[in-house]
């Protein structure tokens, strides 16, 4: 089955400060990789996503980029504020019939100091 | 905004006990999952329902689990006899069909303390 590994599982970062969150997967099926944010005590909410036929994209202030080759992919947030700490996962999604299943990473929590 | 919801957010049982964890899927969904997070740990797939059927699970999801769709709105997760292991955060999640996004929605989750 898929496997997805995340660093780091602990971020602390300045405000306005860039992050960079990475996730490595070893099922070269996976073909949809989202990317979920928790914020303490809520639900995991997608926030950007990328397929494999794609190598980036940007919505805003973050922007996620995939290595299929290498089988990795990032997240980046930009100019970081304290309303982006929470905890994000990463996921790859392997197609099963008519579904995803995604496999998510470890998470990595977030800190965005004033 | 529609959303998926739990219930009970905290349940504490006794070793050995039989759970039930409750899921009300977003109505015109058609994918739904159950997924678990151990304190600091990973959030691991355990199954995925579809047509009124499981579609997939995983090695964790073993005989003590069952899931159903009793009436057609509520998903349930059942834990026949829990060990002290299954302690965990469960999050249902709902997906909208095969032309989506694939995007997940997720509940607020279950968290279960067994003593």
């Amino acid at each position: 089955g898929e496997n997805v590994e995340q660093h780091p599982s602990t971020l602390s970062v300045q405000e306005g400060d860039s992050a960079v969150i990475k996730c490595t997967y070893s099922d070269s099926a996976s073909n949809y990789f989202p990317w979920y944010k928790q914020e303490l005590g809520k639900r995991p909410q997608l926030i950007i996503d990328i397929r494999s036929n794609v190598g980036e994209k940007k919505d805003q202030r973050i922007a996620v980029t995939l290595n299929k080759t290498a089988k990795h992919f990032s997240l980046h947030i930009t100019e970081t504020q304290p309303e982006d700490s929470a905890v994000y996962f990463c996921a790859a999604s392997w197609p099963s019939g008519g579904s995803y299943i995604p496999t998510f990473g470890r998470g990595t929590s977030l800190i965005v100091h004033p | 905004e529609p959303e998926v919801t739990q219930t009970p957010s905290h349940q504490v049982t006794q070793m050995g006990q039989e759970v039930i964890l409750r899921c009300v899927p977003i109505s015109n969904h058609l994918y739904f999952y159950w997924y678990r997070q151990i304190l600091g740990q990973k959030v691991e797939f355990l199954v995925s329902f579809y047509n009124n059927e499981i579609s997939e699970k995983s090695e964790i999801f073993d005989d003590q689990f069952s899931v159903e769709r009793p009436d057609g709105s509520n998903f349930t997760l059942k834990i026949r006899s829990t060990k002290l292991e299954d302690s965990a955060m469960y999050f249902c999640a709902s997906r909208l069909g095969d032309r989506d996004t694939g995007e997940l929605f997720f509940g607020e989750g279950s968290r279960l303390t067994v003593l």
